[in-house]
């Protein structure tokens, strides 16, 4: 049973395309996160909700939007794709705001040609 | 803003042998989470170990253990008779009460046979 999943697990796209990724947790976790991790296996926080609420929005292009429709899911939906968006993008939920271990989806690869 | 820094981007260990994998971390705060996460050549993100700041003793599970030094804000990883399969990139990371998570820049460790 997958605790934290992501669709899809490979993402090819057109430069200028919306694209979306979904994550879903069945951990009953409150906190959700997004991150990126980009080629040089850099790993940055993008956003992360708590009970659907959005709590730490980093500087981040507003062409990126989340969308937590319950507390389970989080999706993040990206307009007007540009080269410098292909990354591996990783959702990950937590019990409790800080403390509590992160555990993260298996990784999106978006590649923007 | 809180800052991690892990200054070797590469390491390498004799397998049975001990490595020390360094960490060291910028915060104002006094309450605060570090971990060290695991990301082998799968990608998946694995929690190896975790700390919080108000406790003296420092963490251990089984091989692994941290040297966690607060006054110098030094959060080192200690993997103890290194195997095979612990090859992988290590990521340090601090957590804040709140949730947000700053990941260090991270170590290849390489296990030689």
């Amino acid at each position: 049973d997958t605790a934290v999943s992501q669709t899809p697990k490979y993402l090819v796209t057109q430069m200028g395309n919306d694209k979306s990724i979904k994550c879903e947790q069945n951990l009953g976790h409150d906190t959700m996160y997004w991150y990126k991790q980009d080629s040089k296996k850099f790993l940055k926080i993008m956003f992360s909700y708590n009970n659907k609420e959005l709590i730490i929005n980093e500087t981040v292009p507003n062409r990126f939007s989340p969308k937590s429709p319950d507390k389970a899911h989080l999706n993040l939906h990206i307009n007007s794709l540009e080269l410098g968006d292909s990354a591996v993008y990783f959702c990950a939920s937590t019990n409790r705001g800080g403390g509590d271990e992160q555990f993260f989806g298996p990784g999106t690869r978006l590649t923007v040609l | 803003a809180q800052t991690v820094t892990q200054s070797q981007p590469e390491m390498s260990v004799q397998e049975a042998e001990t490595v020390t994998l360094s960490c060291t971390y910028d915060t104002s705060e006094s309450d605060y989470y570090l971990f060290w996460y695991k990301q082998p050549p799968s990608r998946q993100m694995i929690l190896v170990i975790r700390q919080e700041a108000y406790k003296q003793q420092n963490a251990t599970e089984n091989r692994f253990s941290v040297n966690f030094q607060k006054a110098a804000k030094s959060f080192s990883l200690k993997i103890s008779d290194s195997q095979l399969g612990d090859a992988a990139m290590y990521f340090c990371a601090y957590s804040t009460n709140a949730g947000k998570s700053t990941f260090g820049d991270g170590t290849t460790l390489t296990v030689k046979p």
